[in-house]
């Protein structure tokens, strides 16, 4: 089980804002990066440091925290952002990194 | 920009030992967290660990035992070991190029290779 908890699948409406969320306690003391995943391809870091995007990352992608909990809002969902999306955050004081189960997000 | 490559053996043996070579071009080896990811098939991502370029290993837990993680400077790779294998070790493996700041930020990735675990 991971000690990052992601919804195993969310859709959303072309041109719909959709919300993913990552749970866990760690994300209380320690941010999360974003990652996104299309079938066959490796991950692709979207956002880090709980809001910053990479060069090249839409603007539509924005990050934010409260609690134990971290969000990944894609505002304007094109079809292209159908993929799944993964949070990675240090765990509690040790130094090791989990990343959460993964969202399989479905654009409409 | 850059870039990243895996390589190694597809199919491994139960029980031996697990070994993938990461070639980092476009950029120098001698900074940022050097890691290792895998995804079973149909699964999700799996920290496996990483090397920072001035020594300091650290290693997912449930995996410490098996894993090693070194640094070749002098090619610019990096290199997994993972031993004692078993079905489970079945994944495509990534490796990642890795900085810190607030939290690590996996900002490079190699296509992947798939392992099986088989005899």
């Amino acid at each position: 089980s991971s000690e990052l908890t992601q919804d195993p699948a969310v859709s959303v409406a072309l041109g719909q804002t959709v919300r993913i969320t990552c749970q866990g306690d760690s994300l209380r003391n320690y941010y999360a990066s974003w990652y996104q995943q299309k079938p066959g391809q490796a991950p692709v870091l979207v956002i880090y440091n709980k809001n910053n995007r990479p060069s090249g990352i839409p603007d539509r992608f924005s990050g934010s925290t409260s609690d134990d909990t971290a969000s990944l809002t894609i505002t304007e969902t094109q079809a292209e952002d159908e993929a799944d999306y993964y949070c990675n955050s240090r765990v509690s004081s040790l130094n090791y990194w989990v990343f959460g189960g993964g969202t399989k997000l479905t654009v409409l | 920009q850059v870039q990243l490559q895996e390589s190694g053996p597809g199919l491994v043996k139960p029980s031996e030992t697990l070994s993938l070579t990461c070639t980092v071009s476009g950029g120098s080896i001698s900074s940022h967290y050097w890691s290792w990811v895998r995804q079973p098939p149909g699964k999700g991502l799996e920290w496996i660990g990483h090397l920072y370029y001035r020594g300091n290993a650290d290693y997912n837990p449930s995996l410490k035992s098996r894993v090693t993680v070194s640094l070749d400077t002098s090619r610019d790779q990096f290199s997994l070991q993972l031993s004692s294998v078993t079905a489970a070790d079945t994944a495509v493996y990534y490796c990642a190029r890795a900085y810190y700041d607030a939290t690590l930020n996996f900002d490079s990735w190699g296509q992947g290779i798939l392992v099986i675990v088989s005899s």
